[in-house]
């Protein structure tokens, strides 16, 4: 069983708000992810980090970003949500060992509304 | 740069029947291969993973998935289908080490018919 945990599950919030996903993992991985996933489309990466202060931008251009202060911990953040940002926000994290490598652990995913 | 194509966005099979849902990728070398299964709601678990060695890969739930270098393909299949299985399907592949994680196909939508 993983243990990769987002919250909120679901948001629904007014444009121009400041809202930030939160995504925490215990199982001490140095990879993290952000993906969006539209219905019916396939997964895009949004953001990426290596480890503590490493952010990357991902292959889908995105308004959002993210810190990495601690290990267990990847946040999102929209300054200013848009209706356009309306889409589920997947997070997952993957270690170096072994068995392990490459595979992502997910969390159950933040389900965001912009009205 | 890499790339996955699941040709089927929906399949609908009859309980008790078998399934093959399809994956191709494009990638110079041979890649690390992924397959996920999603629940309405939920995130993504790993059904199972190629990396080398034998072609065919024993997953979770009775799943199955056999890499065709000479096919760019990874399908996966199950000999005998339940109601729980309806769900997202994803075939997902990396160039190595997982870096800049993995690039997923578009789903493929698995319906189950009583």
């Amino acid at each position: 069983e993983a243990d990769i945990y987002q919250t909120p599950r679901y948001l629904v919030i007014g444009t121009g708000k400041k809202i930030t996903l939160e995504c925490s993992q215990t199982m001490g991985h140095d990879k993290m992810y952000w993906y969006q996933q539209d219905p019916g489309m396939e997964l895009h990466l949004i953001h990426y980090s290596y480890g503590v202060n490493s952010t990357e931008k991902g292959d889908l251009s995105s308004e959002s970003t993210v810190s990495r202060i601690r290990t267990e911990h990847f946040p999102l953040t929209l300054e200013s949500a848009r209706p356009s940002h309306t889409s589920q926000y997947l997070c997952a994290s993957s270690g170096t060992s072994g068995s392990e490598t490459g595979e992502l652990f997910f969390g159950e995913g933040s389900r965001l509304t912009v009205l | 740069a890499q790339s996955v194509t699941q040709p089927d966005i929906h399949i609908t099979v009859s309980e008790g029947a078998s399934l093959e849902l399809r994956c191709n990728y494009s990638y110079g070398a041979t890649p690390y291969l992924f397959w996920y299964v999603q629940s309405p709601g939920q995130g993504l678990q790993l059904l199972l993973k190629y990396f080398s060695g034998d072609t065919l890969v024993q997953g979770i739930k009775g799943f199955e998935a056999e890499f065709k270098r000479s096919q760019s393909s990874f399908n996966l299949r199950k000999p005998s289908v339940h109601w729980s299985d309806a769900a997202e399907y994803f075939c997902a592949v990396d160039s190595g080490g997982g870096a800049d994680g993995l690039t997923f196909g578009k789903g493929t939508h698995l319906i189950i018919q009583p």
